[in-house]
């Protein structure tokens, strides 16, 4: 089985801290993703990686970066935190292959909170 | 562009209840389909998949229809269980995409 592991289910973190969120997948995986997710918003895509070192820009990039310097872990950045940025952050991960088939595997999330 | 939308929540049904969520998409082509299901403080599971017309996806008793000629994709168990209480999620991916598109979710909550 895929696994994508967050480093943290729960963070609190002060206004103006700058924050890191990491992820790791198991399974070699070319492509990897960042959301959030808020209550009545759904799910919305703040950063993918289609594979080392590239990245591109989701819906929702603003005050947000991310590095992918290995295969395996992708971590995002909240380069000042906000309290707007408070949140579920969801990471996954997909197998390339050029097909939309291929489905994706999310890790558990990290509660994010921003005082 | 593409877009995904699912029935309001939230949903509640009794234990062996029929359950069905209503699920529609926009594509400009031939996009695949997916189920996603939430546990409470859980990160998302693929529950099914189809990835062509006529398709049906099955997993753990649930079931989807890929259905082009209606642009549906809705999910359907015959008896739901106090455990199938969660988030339902669909979504779409189409051609070279990578990335999904999702609706807005569905919460199911089942009573014994």
């Amino acid at each position: 089985d895929v696994k994508v592991t967050q480093s943290s289910r729960y963070l609190v973190k002060r206004t103006g801290e700058k924050v890191f969120l990491e992820c790791v997948q198991d399974m070699d995986h070319e492509n990897m993703f960042w959301y959030r997710q808020d209550p009545g918003l759904g799910l919305r895509l703040i950063y993918f990686s289609y594979d080392v070192k590239m990245k591109e820009k989701g819906d929702i990039p603003e005050g947000y970066s991310v590095s992918r310097e290995k295969k395996e872990r992708f971590s995002l950045i909240l380069e000042s935190a906000s309290t707007n940025q408070t949140s579920m952050y969801l990471c996954a991960s997909r197998s390339a292959g050029g097909v939309s088939n291929q489905p994706q595997h999310f890790g558990d999330g990290t509660r994010l909170s921003i005082l | 562009g593409d877009s995904v939308t699912q029935m309001e929540g939230p949903v509640t049904l009794s234990e062996e209840a029929f359950l069905t969520i209503n699920c529609t998409y926009t594509a400009t082509g031939y996009p695949s389909l997916f189920w996603y299901v939430q546990y409470p403080g859980e990160g998302l599971q693929l529950l099914l998949k189809a990835t062509k017309a006529d398709d049906k996806g099955s997993n753990k008793g649930f079931e989807a229809t890929y259905r082009k000629e209606t642009t549906s994709f809705h999910l359907e168990k015959g008896s739901v269980q106090v455990s199938d209480s969660a988030v339902y999620f669909c979504a779409l991916s189409e051609g070279s995409a990578r990335q999904l598109t999702f609706g807005s979710g569905t919460q199911l909550t089942v009573l014994p």
